[in-house]
């Protein structure tokens, strides 16, 4: 059980330059999300997904985009990428998409990115 | 608008002694709240979590919260201190905005001194 996986570790990007950002999890788990840490600022909500083929947009959605077409698989995808876009991208996932409050969240070890 | 406020960027305490991390919150109905600790290069790793019942709830690694519903607030203890419990930590809250979702607070770095 590898719990959550994020690839890759570190990437470096120049301005305007795309790529995907990839997550997986094998606990089955129906809800999925991305963050972004950057300091003093705590993690901030990007997308969300409460199971395949439905998501939706957190706090700073913004030149971002994310599909989930399986239960396992939530790529992030920057379209356009800029110096602010510079942080450390974290996935996690929880047991149920919609229905518990109370879930606990399942974090991976992240993706360090720079935009120069 | 619902948030999370953890009001000390960094706490500092010797080894063995105890620790406190404080956090309040704001949030509208009942609130559902979590510790996390971040270790350097990792994830972020869940520590406990408060629903209902008992105002002091156990986690892991001998950590302990007290949730306050009349100061709205969660802090976070232990009653004595190892170095290894340095880390950054990071208080949250559950939401229902029509989807099930997570506010963190900005995370209070601890270090303990041998």
């Amino acid at each position: 059980n590898a719990g959550v996986t994020q690839t890759p570790k570190f990437q470096v990007l120049k301005t305007g330059q795309s790529m995907t950002l990839q997550c997986a999890q094998d606990m089955n788990h129906e809800y999925m999300s991305w963050y972004r840490q950057d300091p003093g600022m705590g993690l901030r909500l990007i997308h969300y997904s409460v199971g395949a083929g439905i998501t939706d947009q957190g706090e700073v959605p913004n030149g971002y985009n994310v599909s989930r077409s399986t239960t396992e698989d939530f790529p992030l995808r920057l379209l356009s990428a800029a110096p602010s876009q510079t942080s450390v991208y974290f996935c996690a996932s929880s047991y149920s998409g919609g229905g518990a409050i109370t879930d606990t969240q399942y974090f991976g070890p992240g993706t360090r990115l720079t935009v120069l | 608008a619902q948030s999370v406020a953890q009001p000390e960027d960094q706490v500092n305490v010797a080894e063995g002694n105890p620790l406190t991390v404080k956090c309040t919150y704001s949030v509208s109905g009942n609130p559902y709240l979590f510790w996390y600790v971040q270790y350097p290069n990792r994830g972020l790793q869940f520590l406990l979590k408060y629903i209902t019942g008992d105002n002091l709830v156990k986690g892991s690694y001998g950590f302990e919260a007290e949730f306050n519903k009349s100061q709205t607030s969660f802090h976070l203890k232990k009653p004595s201190a190892l170095v290894s419990d340095s880390a950054l930590y990071f208080c949250a809250v559950r939401v229902n905005t029509g989807g099930f979702k997570t506010i963190f607070g900005a995370g209070t770095r601890l270090f303990v001194k041998a």
